[in-house]
């Protein structure tokens, strides 16, 4: 089956810092890799995307890498803000040709500090 | 343009009650689903549809209902509630089937308690 295993957090940081999430998947088939982003009392909002090997997805100073040889979708971004406080979840789907459907991490919850 | 709307955004049951928690879509999307987000277990699918009159069982299905009679609409039905069913639940639709070029929109969640 798929499935999707996200680093623990809380993930704090000082604003400013460079921030990693780590994210890596098992699938049966070729999966599509995205990040979602869920603020304080919201849904999730779709945050970047790829889907194909060594595509790299990238939206609001973040980025991720699709990687085949170590099924990683690793999240980064450069210099965090206070802003950027919220829980980030990695999730896969693979079209089966009826409905494709994502499978979530458990999310990964960071706190930026000032 | 209001997305996807949920209702109610809170909601306290008592074992054996029931319930519709409503979802409704704006954007003439095809697909529309229900997760529920749990602790340590991120979000789970219990039932999506692809389309009016259409309905399939996604990963946790047991004790919810669900109906798509229009496009717009697609509410969730807890027939008799457990403790088990204490959750935050939310609706999400797409373009398509929600995969790679159709990303899923998201409600704003309701927060259920069972007691």
């Amino acid at each position: 089956g798929n499935s999707v295993t996200q680093m623990e957090g809380p993930v704090t940081l000082s604003e400013e810092a460079f921030l990693t999430i780590n994210c890596t998947y098992t699938a049966t088939g070729y999966p599509s890799l995205f990040w979602y982003v869920q603020y304080p009392g919201e849904g999730l909002q779709l945050l970047l995307k790829a889907t194909k090997a060594d595509d790299k997805g990238s939206n609001k100073g973040f980025e991720a890498t699709y990687r085949k040889e170590t099924t990683s979708f690793h999240l980064e971004k450069g210099s965090v803000q206070v802003s950027d406080s919220a829980v980030y979840f990695c999730a896969l789907t693979v079209n089966t040709g009826t409905a494709s459907k994502l499978t979530f991490g458990t999310g990964t919850r960071l706190q930026v500090t000032l | 343009n209001a997305g996807v709307t949920q209702t109610p955004k809170f909601q306290v049951l008592k074992t054996g009650q029931s319930m519709t928690l409503q979802c409704a879509q704006d954007m003439n999307h095809e697909y529309m689903s229900w997760y529920r987000q749990d602790p340590g277990m991120g979000l789970r699918l219990i039932h999506y549809s692809v389309g009016a009159g259409i309905t399939d069982q996604g990963e946790v299905p047991n004790g919810y209902n669900v109906s798509r009679s229009t496009t717009e609409d697609f509410p969730l039905r807890l027939l008799s509630a457990a403790p088990s069913q204490t959750s935050v639940y939310f609706c999400a639709s797409s373009r398509t089937t929600g995969g790679n070029n159709s990303p899923l929109h998201f409600g704003n969640g309701t927060r259920l308690t069972v007691t």
